[in-house]
């Protein structure tokens, strides 16, 4: 079983809409959590970590779900800039082995 | 600031030649990790270390060596390349944020390998 599992998408949504990922782990003892976002060919960069109480940065909103072992990941007003793979990360209770999913495909089109 | 840099971005091996990936960072990150990414199939965890002198293996270790002789430098070597190994290599340098359990990881713009 994966340790982070994650619908691949795509996700094709209009400019302006409202868009949800979610991702499951399957270790309870997991630590942190973060979503990342990966771009074509390139590194995954940091998006934001997902706290235990959630938080918002702009227009993105992450919740953490302990019991249900999920996270989520809210996109508002979403632009064409938007368009990545977004990757749901966790660490076990090692903090510094993260655990990655493969990944869900967003398109925005105008 | 140069963050994490890889070296080389592009390389052809044949089978059962070895060479070294590269992978530095001038942030003074204690922690720092290899990775690869296949299609489909996310990133995976190669080794890791947690300081200089001390390393482990992550979830797909065969066939590659790790060491760590100085905070900045991480060095992958693949020692007989296989096809099986055709993948982009990403090397990642990682800190606390000072939040409980919180680390921050930042990624090197990847090495692509193609083995023949």
């Amino acid at each position: 079983r994966k340790e982070v599992e994650q619908d691949p998408g795509p996700f094709n949504v209009p400019e302006g809409a409202t868009v949800a990922f979610n991702c499951t782990y399957s270790n309870s003892a997991s630590q942190s959590f973060f979503w990342y976002r990966q771009d074509c060919r390139k590194e995954p960069k940091l998006l934001m970590s997902v706290y235990s109480s959630g938080n918002e940065d702009g227009r993105f909103t992450a919740q953490l779900n302990r019991a249900s072992q999920y996270i989520s990941l809210l996109i508002r007003d979403s632009k064409l800039s938007d368009s990545a793979t977004y990757l749901c990360v966790v660490t076990g209770y090692n903090f510094n082995k993260f655990y990655f999913g493969s990944g869900t495909k967003l398109n925005v089109k105008p | 600031n140069a963050g994490v840099t890889q070296t080389p971005k592009f390389q052809v091996l044949k089978t059962g030649q070895s060479m070294t990936l590269q992978c530095a960072q001038d942030m003074n990150h204690e922690y720092m990790s290899w990775y690869r990414q296949d299609p489909g199939m996310g990133l995976r965890l190669i080794h890791y270390s947690v300081g200089a002198g001390i390393t482990d293996q992550g979830e797909v270790p065969n066939g590659y060596n790790v060491s760590r002789s100085t905070t900045e430098d991480f060095p992958l070597r693949l020692l007989s390349a296989a096809p099986s190994q055709t993948s982009v290599y990403f090397c990642a340098s990682s800190y606390s944020t000072g939040l409980a359990g919180v680390y921050e990881q930042y990624f090197g713009p990847g090495t692509r390998l193609t083995v023949t």
